[in-house]
């Protein structure tokens, strides 16, 4: 079984401030996704990392995948309250991905408060 | 595009009885997956449909079940219910290689 460990598994900050999510695993995926979800509604995707090594940039979000494709980091600069919510990475699992079974992370809940 | 709707949006149901929920996709998924999250466990997969058969399957009793119509919709059936049923059920379409997953905003789902 791909298990996908997300920390830390809960984040308190205060608005301004930067973070960083991680999640790790001991085997490859061959893609990684990213989701939030807020309370009440199901996750959103907010990005696809491919290729190992990658970075993608989006607004404030900058997302890594490891270079061995294992693990993932989710980086917030100038966290706002609108970053609330549960945080969920999910792979792949594969060097190929011909799986087609997406195993989801642990989860990360932050809280960003004024 | 409309997103994936899910119904009913909230359930409260007795021990023993048994409940159906419903999904439609996005248009032009193929592919629907359910899942289970609550605090304790998280995210969990139930199972995926493709075309009408079942692709996958998660870890789970026999008592849920699923099945996919030829326009996409979903249902999953829960028999017997148990109190440990209880928690967000989330259907979610999927379209393309890298099974980015669509989710609806679930039904929470309450045995008593």
């Amino acid at each position: 079984t791909q298990l996908l460990e997300q920390s830390p598994q809960f984040l308190s900050i205060q608005e301004g401030e930067n973070l960083t999510v991680y999640c790790n695993s001991s085997s490859v995926f061959s893609s990684l996704q990213w989701y939030r979800q807020e309370p009440g509604e199901g996750p959103v995707l907010l990005v696809t990392v491919v290729t190992g090594g990658e970075v993608k940039k989006l607004k404030r979000l900058t997302f890594q995948f490891g270079d061995a494709r294992k693990d993932s980091s989710l980086h917030i600069t100038a966290a706002q309250p609108g970053d609330t919510g549960l945080y969920l990475c999910a792979g792949v699992p594969g060097r190929t991905g011909t799986a087609s079974k997406l195993t989801f992370g642990t989860g990360t809940r932050l809280q960003v408060t004024l | 595009k409309a997103g994936v709707t899910q119904t009913p949006r909230y359930l409260i149901k007795t021990r023993g009885q048994q409940v159906t929920l419903s999904c439609s996709p996005i248009s032009g998924h193929r592919s629907v997956s359910w899942y289970q999250q609550t605090p304790g466990q998280g995210l969990q997969f139930l199972f995926e449909y493709f075309s009408e058969t079942q692709r996958n399957k998660g870890n789970f009793p026999g008592r849920f079940s699923g099945r996919q119509f030829s326009n996409s919709r979903s249902e999953m059936n829960v028999s017997t219910l148990e109190l440990g049923d209880s928690a967000l059920y989330l259907c979610a379409s999927s379209f393309g290689h890298f099974y980015e997953q669509y989710f609806g905003p679930g039904t929470r789902l309450t045995v008593t």
